[in-house]
């Protein structure tokens, strides 16, 4: 298995673009988790989907994110119009259920300036 | 709601030497209890899980940690520390079927000298 993919693994934008940051969960898991990382604040999670469905988006810090699950193999976290404090690693992961552990992609590194 | 604290921000260790890391925890009934590590510019990397039963669990690269209710702890322990667990080491606690977020320490940061 190649695990969760994410991509692109960089990305460094102006200050008002839109941003989309994309995910591949492992086959086969029913939920997927966004994180965000900052020195600040250290790891949030902004949004879970369990079967494509939204759960919990109360870490969404802002309506100018926003996050999609069209299907089982692939999720979008966009953020539009980003700002300089959005910059920050973006985790996706991956589980069967929370119990078993999540499964972490590489992360995107985003910076706005 | 549960929580989870990591005392130590960062912690420097021999090479060779012992480690501990501490975490405790703050969640009503029997929580499901991780380790993970993170090298830079990575994610993290699951090291080791509790759920129920034995109370000392081993993981990954040597590491095992232990589960202790009467303190709330779930500190991670490696008897011999190499250059390469130089990393940042997150615990993490987990709820019940039906939450199924977990919650993550701040993370301790590792640093190995020679």
């Amino acid at each position: 298995d190649a695990g969760v993919i994410q991509s692109p693994r960089h990305e460094v934008t102006e200050m008002g673009q839109e941003v989309t940051l994309r995910c591949k969960p492992i086959s086969g898991h029913d939920y997927l988790f966004w994180y965000r990382q900052t020195m600040m604040r250290g790891l949030e999670l902004l949004i879970y989907f369990n079967n494509n469905v939204p759960i919990d988006d109360s870490g969404m810090p802002e309506d100018r994110f926003s996050a999609k699950m069209p299907n089982a193999s692939f999720s979008t976290l966009k953020i539009q119009p980003s700002e300089p404090r959005d910059s920050a690693v973006y985790f996706c992961a991956s589980s069967l259920r929370a119990a078993k552990g999540y499964t972490f992609g590489s992360g995107t590194r985003l910076t706005v300036v | 709601a549960q929580s989870v604290t990591q005392p130590d921000i960062h912690i420097t260790v021999s090479e060779g030497a012992s480690l501990e890391l501490r975490c405790n925890y703050s969640y009503g009934a029997t929580p499901y209890l991780f380790w993970y590590v993170q090298s830079p510019g990575q994610g993290l990397q699951l090291l080791l899980k509790y759920f129920s039963g034995d109370t000392l669990v081993q993981g990954i690269k040597g590491f095992e940690a232990e589960f202790k209710r009467s303190q709330s702890s779930f500190n991670l322990r490696k008897p011999s520390v190499h250059w390469s667990d130089a990393a940042e080491y997150f615990c993490a606690v987990g709820a019940d079927f039906g939450n199924e977020k977990l919650t993550f320490g701040t993370g301790t940061r590792l640093t190995i000298i020679p």
